[in-house]
């Protein structure tokens, strides 16, 4: 089944206001990563948390690591046209077999 | 972004034909990686493997056929594949795959027809 959730599946939103995907995995997670695919290409590794707890910004968007390193969410404030695109999640679980757990991805839609 | 090139960027295949997918990484990563990205699909991650071993087949039917010759090029041969096989084929490199992010290539948009 799936191991990483991530919710909502789609956002509309208006430009400048927030938006939030959530990323949640069934099981403790050694690490997040977030990437971004932007219609038509292929997806772009943004950052990673590795510690519990852990929050990175860049920019207007900034990355949370939950304290049980079980779920992560991505905050982007005052959203522009150029956030579209679709923004995955993904963890390793800290096997060896080095598998990385993708979510299904937010498909962002910004109208102007 | 030239770090994961993957050609051809699209392909038309009947059938019966038999085709290959090349990937280079230029990263000098010891991983690699085939994804592949359906519509309205989780990316499903097909092979892995690890300084050009396969150290995973997660159960893809036997029409891919992976090949790694050295740690830089991954190829995937395709034979006789089905009108579901249609899709955005990733290739993605990673320097330790327990624990690094993978990089990605541009993708080979497949139809087969």
């Amino acid at each position: 089944g799936q191991q990483v959730m991530q919710i909502p599946q789609y956002q509309h939103v208006q430009e400048g206001e927030d938006f939030t995907t959530y990323c949640n995995s069934s099981t403790t997670l050694s690490n997040i990563q977030w990437y971004k695919q932007r219609p038509g290409g292929h997806p772009v590794f943004l950052i990673q948390l590795v510690k519990s707890g852990e929050v990175k910004k860049q920019k207007r968007l900034t990355f949370q690591f939950g304290e049980a390193k079980k779920n992560s969410s991505l905050h982007i404030t005052a959203t522009q046209t150029t956030d579209v695109g679709t923004y995955f999640c993904a963890g390793h679980r800290g096997s060896t077999l080095g598998r990385l757990y993708f979510g299904r991805g937010t498909q962002l839609t910004v109208w102007p | 972004e030239t770090g994961v090139t993957q050609t051809p960027r699209h392909l038309v295949m009947g059938m019966t034909n038999k085709k290959s997918l090349k990937c280079e990484q230029h990263l000098g990563h010891n991983a690699m990686y085939w994804y592949k990205q359906s519509a309205k699909k989780p990316l499903e991650l097909m092979f892995v493997y690890s300084l050009e071993e396969r150290v995973e087949n997660n159960s893809v039917p036997s029409r891919f056929s992976p090949e790694c010759p050295n740690s830089s090029h991954l190829f995937l041969h395709l034979h006789t594949l089905q009108p579901e096989d249609s899709a955005l084929y990733l290739c993605a490199s990673s320097q330790d795959r327990t624990v690094d992010p993978a990089f990605f290539g541009q993708g080979t948009r497949l139809t087969v027809v």
